[in-house]
């Protein structure tokens, strides 16, 4: 069974443009999560998706935002880029919202010039 | 609030050698979980263990265990019998409300031959 892709790989972009980062879950999984890794740091939660609805939202600004489509893939949206933006940002699945177990895709990783 | 505490930026060990990577954490819910995940240079997070917090017995996935001492609030992660392959950054990270994960800022695990 495949695991969990994201798309692009790598993505150059330039400060004020807006991107978008795509996620496939594993099959049959429902719940999608999406954090932001800056190079030297540990993860940090941006939102998490569970049958199409949002569950939670860390702290982050309005430029970003994400959405579950029905066959449970997502997308993370962020506008405005600022060159702080520059991370890897990893999705993640799981079985359900309360499911211990994440499992993690590449990566998708975004510069900002 | 709830935080992870990682204590060590970088270890050496020498192959074959056991070695112990340290967790703190913070948080005053009853009902939490505490995971470690790999990181290779890839970038991908790759899931080694969990541990519930009303779980009596310590972890144990293969070479991996999960040294949980409550009381203390340590989870700290034993690699028995290191190899090569096991160089890479370790992340101790603890599950947050249903959806959130916590991490910590990593450990730099090389293993020297």
């Amino acid at each position: 069974d495949a695991g969990v892709t994201q798309s692009p790989t790598h993505l150059i972009k330039t400060r004020g443009q807006q991107v978008t980062l795509r996620c496939s879950p594993i099959s049959g999984h429902k719940s999608v999560s999406w954090y932001q890794q800056v190079l030297g740091q540990g993860p940090q939660f941006i939102f998490q998706y569970y049958e199409k609805e949002e569950r939670g939202r860390g702290n982050f600004p309005d430029r970003f935002s994400a959405r579950q489509f029905p066959n449970y893939s997502s997308e993370l949206n962020v506008n405005a880029l600022l060159l702080g933006d520059s991370a890897l940002y990893l999705c993640a699945s799981s079985g359900t919202t309360g499911s211990y177990e994440q499992y993690f895709g590449p990566g998708t990783r975004l510069t900002v010039t | 609030a709830q935080k992870i505490t990682q204590t060590q930026p970088g270890m050496f060990v020498q192959e074959k050698e056991a070695v112990t990577l340290d967790c703190t954490y913070d948080t005053s819910d009853p009902s939490y979980g505490l995971f470690w995940y790999k990181q290779p240079s890839s970038g991908e997070m790759i899931f080694l263990i969990y541990q519930g917090s009303y779980d009596q017995q310590n972890a144990t996935e293969g070479r991996y265990s999960l040294n949980f001492q409550k009381a203390r609030k340590s989870a700290n992660l034993v690699i028995s019998a290191s190899q090569l392959g096991d160089s890479a950054m370790y992340f101790c990270a603890m599950r947050w409300s249903n959806y959130q994960l916590i991490w910590g800022a990593g450990t730099k695990l090389i293993i020297k031959p």
